[in-house]
C-alpha cells in the first residue's frame, strides 16, 4: 500500500538553527517526490520537487531535500532557519496521477 | 483564473443538511484533486478527476460523498445528510494533466463545521 509518513509532527526551534524533517514513503513503482509547506493563513504551495536526476533537489526560500532511494527517503532540511519559516510542513509521494501525503509536521521557530 | 478557486471558504450547517462545495480549477488544467483535512492529520485523497470522469473515487468515505465535474472546468463536491465527523477542510487542487510528474495547485479550502 502507498503510505508517507512523517515522524516529526512538531517542531521547535530557534532562529538560525537547522531543519531536518523526515520522510518516508512506500510505493512500489517510480514515484515523484514533493514538499509542500502551508504557511498561517494561507494555502499549500509547493516547496520542492524530485522527478529524476541529481537526488539533492533545491528549493525556494533556502529549502533542500535528498532523494535517498536506498532508505525511501525524502528529508528535507534548512541550513538556517528563520521566524518566517514557521508553517506546516507536508512531504508527498506521487504515482501515476495519485499524490499521497504525509500528515505534516508543524514546524515553530523561536525568534 | 489565476489559482485554484474554492467556495465557500467557510460554511457552517447543522447536521442531517446537505452541502456542496465548489472548486474552479487553474484555466486549462485537465487534473482536478478533491482531499479532506481533518483537524491535526494529514490530507486525505477522496476522488480524482480527469477531464469530466473520474477514474479513482476510491477516497470517498460513504456513498453520502459525491463530486462531479463539467466542461472540464468547475467540480462540486456534496456531503448529504452530514453528519459531525465530516467537519474538516475540503481541499481541491488542479494540475495539468493526469500524472504526477506535474506540481498540483491547491486552493485556499473550505471549511466545514457540522453542529
Amino acid at each position: 500500500a502507498q503510505s508517507v509518513s512523517q515522524h516529526n509532527h512538531h517542531v521547535i526551534l530557534s532562529e538560525a538553527a537547522s531543519l531536518e524533517l523526515g520522510c518516508n514513503y512506500s510505493y512500489g513503482g517510480t514515484v515523484n517526490l514533493f514538499w509542500y509547506v502551508q504557511y498561517p493563513g494561507q494555502h499549500l504551495q509547493l516547496l520542492l520537487k524530485y522527478f529524476s536526476g541529481d537526488p539533492l533537489v533545491k528549493g525556494i526560500k533556502g529549502f533542500e531535500a535528498e532523494f535517498i532511494k536506498s532508505k525511501f527517503s525524502f528529508n528535507l532540511r534548512k541550513p538556517s532557519v528563520q521566524w518566517s519559516d514557521t508553517a506546516e510542513y507536508f512531504c508527498a509521494v506521487g504515482g501515476t496521477y495519485k499524490y499521497i501525503f504525509g500528515t505534516g509536521t508543524r514546524l515553530k521557530v523561536l525568534a | 483564473g489565476a489559482g485554484v478557486s474554492q467556495s465557500p471558504s467557510n460554511k457552517v450547517t447543522e447536521k442531517g443538511k446537505d452541502v456542496e462545495l465548489r472548486c474552479d480549477p487553474i484555466s486549462g488544467h485537465t487534473a482536478l484533486y478533491w482531499y479532506r483535512q481533518r483537524l491535526g492529520q494529514g490530507l486525505e485523497f477522496l476522488i480524482y478527476f480527469q477531464g469530466n470522469s473520474a477514474p479513482d473515487k476510491s477516497g470517498l468515505p460513504s456513498d453520502r460523498f459525491s463530486a462531479e465535474r463539467t466542461g472540464e472546468s468547475v467540480s462540486t463536491l456534496t456531503i448529504q445528510r452530514t453528519q459531525q465527523e465530516d467537519s474538516a477542510v475540503y481541499l481541491c487542487a488542479s494540475s495539468a494533466g493526469g500524472n504526477s510528474g506535474n506540481t498540483i495547485y491547491f486552493g485556499e479550502g473550505s471549511w466545514l463545521t457540522v453542529v
